[in-house]
């Protein structure tokens, strides 16, 4: 069965230091989509990244990077020097492409993550 | 320039009163689904379409119904709404072409159902 933990309910840090948001997925699938995104106060959903399941690189974006590993089925996300725009709430997300055709899609319950001036 | 828009943003309506929440693309893009938001539970997927016509439920889809009668538009449609279906809802489109499966999200609709 699918599922997506991100065992940090919130986090709080202060300005300039790293913080690194956990998430662990099941899936019984060979092939599936990883995802991180980003809901700031005002509430839209911003896309950060996307891993496949056969794509194990860690990727680094400016102060962003992702771990992604298979071996324990994590795929977590660190921000480097953390600066108070970085406040939201993270998803973590699995997809797995459906029989029929579509994507079924499971989103962890996020990570509240509150930087401090 | 590329976008999901939903409407109405807002929505306070009472328990049984039909409602319908409109979400269009203009991406050509071939998956649409629904999700809602609740505290603590992230989002979870109520229907999902993978091209005209073509519908399947998420995991949440007592109490909804959807259609897609054209490629852009997926309208998500409470027949007999409930208290507990108060949420923040959100639509996405995504591709299946260059596989790049990022999914597009609209603004959301809050619903209040009182």
């Amino acid at each position: 069965a699918q599922k997506v933990t991100q065992a940090q309910t919130e986090i709080s840090v202060v300005e300039k230091e790293d913080v690194t948001l956990d998430c662990v997925y099941e899936t019984r699938d060979t092939t599936y989509y990883l995802f991180w995104y980003k809901q700031p106060p005002s509430g839209e959903l911003v896309f950060l990244i996307r891993r496949n399941s056969f794509d194990e690189q860690n990727e680094i974006s400016g102060r962003y990077s992702w771990n992604f590993q298979k071996s324990t089925s994590s795929f977590n996300f660190t921000i480097t020097a953390s600066q108070v725009v970085d406040s939201a709430v993270y998803f973590c997300a699995l997809s797995e492409k459906k029989r029929t055709g579509g994507f079924k899609t499971i989103f962890g319950a996020g990570t509240r993550l509150f930087v401090k001036a | 320039e590329a976008q999901v828009t939903q409407n109405p943003r807002y929505l306070i309506t009472v328990t049984g009163k039909k409602l319908t929440v409109t979400c269009s693309q203009n991406m050509n893009h071939e998956y649409m689904s629904w999700y809602r938001q609740d505290p603590g539970l992230g989002l979870r997927q109520i229907y999902y379409s993978m091209n005209v016509e073509v519908t399947d439920k998420g995991d949440v889809p007592e109490g909804y119904k959807v259609s897609r009668k054209e490629k852009r538009n997926f309208p998500l449609i409470l027949e007999s709404p409930s208290p507990n279906q108060t949420s923040l809802y959100f639509c996405a489109s995504r591709s299946d072409r260059g596989r790049s499966y990022e999914q597009y999200f609209g603004p959301g609709t809050r619903l209040t159902v009182t």
